[in-house]
């Protein structure tokens, strides 16, 4: 069955420190994995896409990491800012005779002060 | 970056009354949009492909006769929710993938609109 699974489900850091978030998928096969910013009430905004050939990826301060050999990515949050506090959620796109997006059901980050 | 508009951000009606949502891509256009709902605290579920000048494809379980989607040009795409009720109230979502890739090639880069949030009383 084609899932993914993020974890954790929810985080809380103190402004200023570095995070990661994960994410396994059992999608297969798949072209890319993309990870979005969702914040509150709002719609998703893309951070990073990657194929599958891609095994990094930087947005800024994101950082994203693809393994697909054992289908699992990460999101790395560096020295993060009030304004990082949101869901973050993987989708892996599932090329199987169609295409269909898979969506994680997202990580909430909150960063104190 | 790209713009897809959510008109209205947030409805509320009575309960048995229909509900439009549109979904405009303002500087693109995109023959395939997608409708999700969210409810609190989970993410995305998609509701159906949106294809211009044919019919949706509604994803299992989606009830095609409640939630009726109109594709009728290459920017616009609307949701009606038709005879709603208190369990029809959640946050709408739609997305657009440009007819022409922005982003990495092959990709199908999505841009997501800004949500509308449906309450029915």
């Amino acid at each position: 069955k084609n899932q993914v699974e993020q974890s954790p489900q929810s985080l809380i850091i103190l402004e200023g420190k570095n995070c990661t978030l994960q994410c396994n998928y059992t999608v297969s096969p798949f072209s890319n994995l993309r990870w979005y910013k969702q914040d509150t009430g709002r719609g998703p905004v893309s951070l990073t896409i990657m194929t599958f050939s891609e095994n990094t990826k930087s947005n800024g301060r994101y950082t994203a990491t693809l393994d697909a050999d054992t289908k699992q990515s990460s999101l790395h949050i560096t020295a993060s800012q009030l304004s990082d506090s949101a869901s973050y959620i993987c989708v892996v796109l599932f090329s199987g005779g169609y295409n269909k997006l898979i969506f994680g059901a997202g990580t909430r980050l909150a960063v104190h002060p | 970056g790209a713009v897809v508009s959510q008109h209205p951000s947030w409805v509320i009606c009575k309960s048995g009354t229909s509900v439009k949502i549109e979904c405009r891509s303002l500087d693109f256009q995109a023959t395939t949009m997608f409708w999700y709902r969210q409810f609190p605290k989970q993410s995305l579920m998609l509701m159906a492909t949106s294809n211009e000048g044919s019919k949706a494809t509604y994803e299992q379980g989606v009830e095609k006769d409640k939630f009726l989607i109109n594709h009728a040009s290459l920017t616009l795409s609307t949701l009606t929710v038709t005879s709603a009720h208190p369990e029809d109230s959640s946050f709408y979502i739609c997305s657009a993938r440009p007819n022409v890739d922005r982003g990495p090639a092959n990709t199908g880069e999505l841009f997501f609109g800004e949500g509308s949030r449906l309450t029915v009383l």
